[in-house]
């Protein structure tokens, strides 16, 4: 079955700087992979989606990176600020079946 | 559009007892989805609706839970009896269109969740 792993389940950075986070996936050959922000007591809220055929999305401060050979894909955010503190969720196309999320990453960003 | 709504936000009830989870999803949504949300198994799907038809429920656990979309603004979740260990935060999401390899994708727009605590 598929299987995706976010590299951390916390990561805590410093304000200013780049957040990075990863998504690794086994098993199957997405076409397309998402990426979703989460705040506590919230559910989910949809980011920015990248096709297999793209290697870079770009949206304001973030970014992500798609590599289908490493199966792999980063997300960045530049220049953090806190209010980017929150749990982000990467999730994937698995075929004829539902988006499967990642367990996700809890950011923090201290002033 | 107030985006998809549940209820109750929280309920907390003992175990044995019947649970019953609400769900009205975006309007000209003809998908919907419930998941479950925990620290341990992150976020699961549980079943999912196209045009309030139910097209897989293999992660629906076991038997005691059971879901309904009677018409396409409304979806129950319904959990008989209830256990410790169902509690959780149930989320119901909505899209229009299924996500599938090299077809038309979209986004699941997610509800605020419901958080359940069985005693």
């Amino acid at each position: 079955s598929q299987k995706i792993e976010q590299n951390s389940e916390a990561l805590n950075i410093q304000e200013g700087k780049t957040a990075t986070l990863t998504c690794n996936y086994t098993n199957y050959s997405p076409a397309y992979l998402q990426w979703y922000r989460q705040d506590p007591g919230r559910g989910p809220v949809f980011l920015l989606l990248i096709r297999e055929n793209e290697k870079e999305k770009r949206k304001e401060r973030l970014k992500v990176t798609f590599d289908t050979t490493l199966k792999q894909s980063l997300f960045h955010i530049t220049a953090s600020q806190p209010a980017d503190s929150a749990t982000y969720l990467c999730a994937l196309d698995a075929g004829n079946t539902p988006l499967v999320f990642g367990k996700g990453t809890r950011l923090s960003v201290i002033a | 559009d107030a985006g998809v709504i549940q209820s109750p936000r929280h309920e907390v009830t003992e175990m044995g007892q019947e649970v019953t989870l609400r769900c009205k999803p975006i309007s000209g949504h003809d998908y919907l989805f419930w998941y479950r949300q925990t620290m341990m198994r992150g976020l699961e799907l549980l079943i999912y609706f196209n045009n309030n038809v139910p097209i897989d429920d293999s992660g629906m656990p076991e038997d005691r839970f059971s879901a309904k979309m009677p018409n396409a603004s409304f979806s129950t979740l319904k959990i008989q009896p209830s256990e410790p260990r169902d509690s959780a935060v149930y989320f119901c999401a909505s899209s229009f269109f299924l996500p599938t390899s090299g077809g038309t994708t979209d986004t699941q727009y997610f509800g605020p969740g419901t958080r359940l605590t069985v005693l």
